[in-house]
């Protein structure tokens, strides 16, 4: 089945604690991206990859990492969390970077920082 | 910057009315437009995807449209059902520059079919 899993689905940690949340797809799409959903502020991105190694900035990256060393997984890294981070995260990916595709979305990553 | 907008926030009908939806952004040049459905506590499905050569993309009882010179789509529902609940979300996908491409989402509208 073609999916996008992120995994945990569920995280309460604490503030300056480090983490990783994962996402992998099994499409083979080249283009993977990473936005966060706020209550009144709806779904903003993070970052965003065209490509294994090719990684941008979206409109709301600071405090954030990623990584794209292989093109099936897209780990987003929290290196030092704060309370603002506390939010509803949401991999995504698409075939490419184009015009005509359309994004599938993982289950989200509720993720509370205390 | 793209800026997509969606009126009401939030609709409740009874069950078998007819009802649409609205979404408009502001940079009429816009690659496609999506139009997502979401459920609580889950992630983002696709219903449809508008090209921007296109007017209009059909699936079952929806049908969407877009007018590009306008800034706005528009996603009918037609014989609503209590499944149809759900927060619906418009995203408007543009070039961003460096030869990449980003999605706008709107808020979203909140929609609640009544038995």
């Amino acid at each position: 089945e073609a999916q996008v899993t992120q995994n945990p689905r569920y995280l309460i940690t604490v503030t300056g604690k480090k983490l990783t949340v994962t996402c992998s797809q099994n499409m083979n799409h080249e283009y993977m991206s990473w936005y966060r959903q706020d209550p009144g502020l709806g779904l903003r991105q993070i970052y965003y990859s065209m490509n294994v190694e090719v990684t941008d900035k979206g409109d709301v990256p600071e405090g954030y990492k990623v990584s794209r060393k292989e093109k099936r997984n897209f780990p987003l890294i929290l290196e030092s969390p704060s309370p603002n981070q506390t939010s509803l995260y949401f991999c995504a990916s698409q075939t490419s970077g184009g015009r005509a595709d359309t994004q599938y979305f993982g289950p989200g990553t509720r993720l509370t920082v205390l | 910057k793209q800026e997509v907008t969606q009126i009401p926030a939030a609709l409740s009908v009874p069950e078998g009315e007819n009802l649409v939806l609205n979404c408009s952004f502001t940079d009429s040049a816009i690659y496609n437009l999506q139009w997502f459905r979401q459920d609580p506590g889950k992630g983002l499905t696709s219903l449809l995807l508008i090209q921007s050569s296109q007017r209009e993309q059909t699936s079952g009882r929806l049908n969407a449209s877009l007018d590009k010179s306008s800034g706005r789509s528009t996603l009918y529902i037609a014989a609503s059902q209590p499944g149809d609940s759900a927060t619906y979300l418009c995203a408007a996908h543009s070039y961003s520059g460096a030869g990449s491409y980003q999605l706008t989402f709107g808020k979203g509208t909140k929609l609640s079919v009544i038995p």
